[in-house]
């Protein structure tokens, strides 16, 4: 089955500063590659989101690349703030398998201000 | 916004007794899917649901697991016997159909954290 592989585990930035968070997946089958971002008390709630067909994805501050190639896959925050302190997860499915997600470990970002 | 509600929050339960979770996904959604995270340990997929029957389980999803949409809102997830592993955070997903496809984003719930003593 498919194995999602997220790093780093926890990263630190000051306001302002850009945030990548990087993960690799195993099953070159898979075909869609969500960003949940997790805020404390909440559920996971998508944040951008990439399909196979298409090699990045920009939403404002926030862009997503994909490598099918090698398999791995990367979020990218730009000018971060405060309120993008979170825990972010990152997974892959294969699509037509009805969106059965498996996840990274997931990335506790902090903001400093 | 429409969003998935969950209940309980937090239920401690004993080790050996049942406990049901109640989720009501998104009126208009027609996938169901239950994910539990255990502390420290990734998102784990459990079972979807769709058009009154299971589509896709996993490993964890054995015969002490079941799940039931009982009425047109609830989604519940029951587990019949409880074991110290089964401790976690539930999570209940949905989403709709986007044109008969599989596509469409999951709308996930607040979660509701078992404790089993």
């Amino acid at each position: 089955g498919e194995n999602v592989e997220q790093h780093p585990s926890t990263l630190s930035v000051q306001e302002g500063d850009s945030a990548v968070i990087k993960c690799t997946y195993s099953d070159s089958a898979s075909n869609y590659f969500p960003w949940y971002k997790q805020e404390l008390g909440k559920g996971p709630q998508l944040i951008i989101d990439i399909r196979s067909n298409v090699g990045e994805k920009k939403d404002q501050r926030i862009a997503v690349t994909l490598n099918k190639t090698a398999k791995h896959f990367s979020l990218h925050i730009t000018e971060t703030q405060p309120e993008d302190s979170a825990v972010y997860f990152c997974a892959a499915s294969l699509e037509n398998a009805g969106n059965m997600l498996t996840f990274g470990g997931g990335t506790r970002l902090m903001v400093k201000p | 916004e429409p969003e998935v509600t969950q209940t309980p929050s937090h239920q401690v339960t004993q080790m050996g007794q049942e406990v049901i979770l109640r989720c009501v996904p998104i009126s208009n959604h027609l996938y169901f899917y239950w994910y539990r995270q255990i502390l420290g340990q990734k998102v784990e997929f459990l079972v979807s649901f769709y058009n009154n029957e299971i589509s896709e389980k996993s490993e964890i999803f054995d015969d002490q697991f079941s799940v039931e949409r009982p009425d047109g809102s609830n989604f519940t997830l029951k587990i019949r016997s409880t074991k110290l592993e089964d401790s976690a955070m539930y999570f209940c997903a949905s989403r709709w159909d986007l044109a008969g496809s599989n596509t469409g984003e999951l709308f996930f719930g607040e979660g509701s954290r078992l404790t089993v003593l």
